[in-house]
């Protein structure tokens, strides 16, 4: 089984802050990740897939990047509705994957 | 819209089984595959396994081979999860989402909790 690393597991951040996360996989994957958040209580949500490709309807201050093993995911500007938990998942090979997530929290 | 609604909440006992079911909407059924992926109460996504709508043909996580059966009537666009012999470790929140083949999901159900108790 891949395995998916996330770091940091948390971190504070202010509204308008650039947050990264980073998620790492024990092999390559060829771009084969997706980034979700999810809200207590609720369902995750797509953000991002293919590394790099926007949802649509997901706001354009979420970015991802990465080849390999080694990906990102980029908020530019921290905004309230942002404070979650966000999950990183590799879809190259089964079983699918997910990372242990990074919950963001206002500082 | 698409829409995937799932079944409500569930208390089971120890050794028991559970069913959760999850009806498709606003797409056609048998174009996109349905996963399943778990999460225990304060705890990250676990990936249960996958079944085609249109053959019915299913691969399971090699951690519930055995326990696992998903299956699909198409006459209804609904999906179903079943998980036997549980236990208190099987306490969590069951989805269902949908992708194209493995891929990334971009439509859930609400969710099932399914509490495992004596």
């Amino acid at each position: 089984d891949i395995q998916m690393t996330q770091s940091p597991s948390s971190l504070s951040a202010s509204v308008g802050d650039r947050v990264t996360i980073t998620c790492r996989a024990s092999q390559g994957i060829s771009n084969s990740l997706a980034w979700y958040q999810q809200k207590p209580g609720k369902a995750p949500k797509l953000l991002l897939y293919a590394a790099s490709r926007l949802e649509s309807g997901v706001p354009s201050r979420f970015s991802g990047s990465g080849s390999g093993t080694d990906y990102t995911l980029t908020i530019s500007s921290l905004q309230p509705e942002d404070f979650a938990t966000y999950y990183c998942q590799q879809y190259y090979s089964t079983p699918e994957t997910f990372g242990q997530g990074t919950k963001v929290e206002i500082k | 819209q698409v829409q995937l609604v799932q079944s409500g909440a569930e208390v089971k006992k120890p050794g028991a089984s559970v069913k959760v079911s999850c009806k498709a909407s606003g797409y056609t059924f048998t174009s996109y595959y349905m996963h399943w992926v778990r999460q225990a109460p304060g705890q990250g996504l676990e990936w249960m396994g996958i079944i085609n709508p249109s053959g019915g043909s299913t691969s399971y996580a090699q951690k519930f081979q055995g326990r696992v059966t998903m299956t699909r009537d198409t006459s209804t666009s609904t999906v179903y999860m079943e998980l036997s012999s549980l236990r208190s470790e099987d306490t969590a929140v069951y989805y269902c989402a949908r992708a194209l083949s493995g891929g990334w999901y971009n439509y859930w159900g609400q969710g099932t909790l399914v509490t495992v108790s004596s």
